[in-house]
């Protein structure tokens, strides 16, 4: 079984600190997907990650995939209150259809 | 706005009834998934729909169905529903079927009393 798993489960920080979400697994992704999800919302995607090594910014979110594309990760620097919300990265196991969820990381920024 | 819809957004019923919840695609995208999550907990894939076809199946309990139709839209069908069942219930499409993005609705919430 192929699993995405996410540290830390739980952060919660003030406003203006710096953070980073692990995204890890056992298994090859050929790319990997972060997504937000706030409370009674679907997840709104951030941004796909498709090479190894591959580094994307988007405003002050920071995301890297890993060199053996097992992995990623998400640094959020000088974090805002509209920061707050469930991280999660996604991608297709390789050799199946099926799309998997990370455990998910659930961020809040404290004012 | 995804371009996903979902209808209802909110459901309250009874245990041991049947919902059917609907959902329609973003113009285009052939492929629909169904997702279950439960009150603070990650997103668990129930089925995909590939062009009226399924084409992966998750954790999805044999009291659940689901179905593709030729318009492309997609209904899940939960049956003999028990407490448990309560949680959101996320559709999303994709353009076709695999590696790409997917977008979600804004959800079906569910409550089972």
């Amino acid at each position: 079984t192929q699993l995405l798993e996410q540290s830390p489960q739980f952060l919660s920080i003030q406003e203006g600190e710096n953070l980073t979400v692990y995204c890890n697994s056992s298994s090859v992704f050929s790319s990997l997907q972060w997504y937000r999800q706030e409370p009674g919302e679907g997840p709104v995607l951030l941004v796909t990650v498709v090479t190894g090594g591959e580094v994307k910014k988007l405003k002050r979110l920071t995301f890297q995939f890993g060199d053996a594309r097992k992995d990623s990760s998400l640094h959020i620097t000088a974090a805002q209150p509209g920061d707050t919300g469930l991280y999660l990265c996604a991608g297709v196991g390789s050799g199946t259809y099926k799309y998997i969820f990370g455990t998910g990381t659930r961020l809040k920024v404290l004012a | 706005d995804s371009g996903v819809t979902q209808t209802p957004k909110h459901l309250i019923t009874a245990t041991g009834q049947r919902v059917t919840l609907r959902c329609s695609p973003r113009s285009g995208d052939l492929s629909v998934y169904w997702y279950q999550q439960s009150l603070d907990q990650g997103l668990q894939f129930l089925i995909q729909y590939y062009n009226g076809e399924e084409r992966a199946k998750g954790n999805i309990l044999e009291r659940f169905s689901a179905q593709q139709f030729p318009d492309l839209h997609s209904e899940l069908n939960l049956s003999s529903l028990e407490l448990g069942d309560s949680a959101l219930y996320f559709c999303a499409s994709s353009v076709r079927s695999g590696q790409e993005t997917q977008y979600f609705g804004p959800g079906t919430r569910l409550l089972v009393l």
